[in-house]
């Protein structure tokens, strides 16, 4: 089934210490989104990339990075994770919104944790 | 900013009965509009999803109606059972923003 893939589901972390999430997709799509969503609240757009460019929030901290090295595959970076940074994190996929394809095809989300 | 207000917080409903959830937006550019089904550590699943050149679009036991003139639309979900217990989103997007805003979400818990 194609789908969307986050590795790991569950990731701790300590304060300060870089991690890096990891999504791949094999819906081949071309657009790839990182959200960050805290309990009890909506995911919250961080950046995404349409094919190979990169588009970032105006408020996403400078502490979040992203590379994406082919189609398949999206790394979310944080580079000195904080305690406010512990959320789900989830990458979202969809075809090419400037054709009117919008629909978002999530993963199941990396739980991190900072210690 | 938020973009898309979404109500209620949370709705509790006996089995079989209608549940209602509304969003309104401010937006004119918006041109479509998901709504969200989240159960606990999972991401958000695509429920049903409406253009604004239709008012009403169904499938199965969900509803979206939307309203242009008035910039809000809302999910019904009828026969409501015990496993459609979730948390939903509203969300729009538009081609010029090509970022989709969700709304802050509405817990429904569906009693037996």
């Amino acid at each position: 089934d194609a789908m969307v893939i986050q590795n790991p589901r569950y990731q701790v972390t300590q304060f300060g210490k870089p991690v890096t999430l990891s999504c791949s997709q094999t819906l081949n799509h071309n657009v790839m989104y990182w959200y960050q969503q805290k309990s009890s609240q909506a995911p919250k757009l961080l950046f995404h990339y349409y094919d190979k460019d990169f588009n970032n929030e105006a408020d996403t901290p400078d502490n979040f990075q992203s590379r994406r090295p082919n189609t398949s595959f999206c790394f979310l970076d944080i580079r000195s994770p904080g305690l406010g940074d512990a959320a789900m994190y989830l990458c979202a996929t969809s075809r090419d919104f400037q054709t009117g394809n919008y629909e978002q095809y999530f993963g199941p989300g990396t739980r991190l944790t900072v210690t | 900013q938020q973009q898309v207000k979404q109500s209620p917080q949370s709705l509790i409903v006996q089995k079989g009965g209608i549940s209602i959830i509304n969003c309104a937006y401010e937006n004119t550019a918006f041109d479509y509009f998901p709504w969200y089904q989240q159960f606990p550590g999972k991401g958000p699943a695509l429920l049903i999803a409406i253009r604004p050149d239709v008012s009403e679009k169904k499938e199965g036991r969900f509803t979206i109606s939307f309203n242009k003139s008035a910039k809000q639309f809302s999910l019904h979900i009828m026969d409501s059972q015990p496993g459609d217990s979730a948390t939903y989103f509203c969300a729009a997007s538009s081609e010029a923003s090509n970022d989709m805003r969700f709304g802050a979400g509405t817990r429904l818990t569906v009693k037996p």
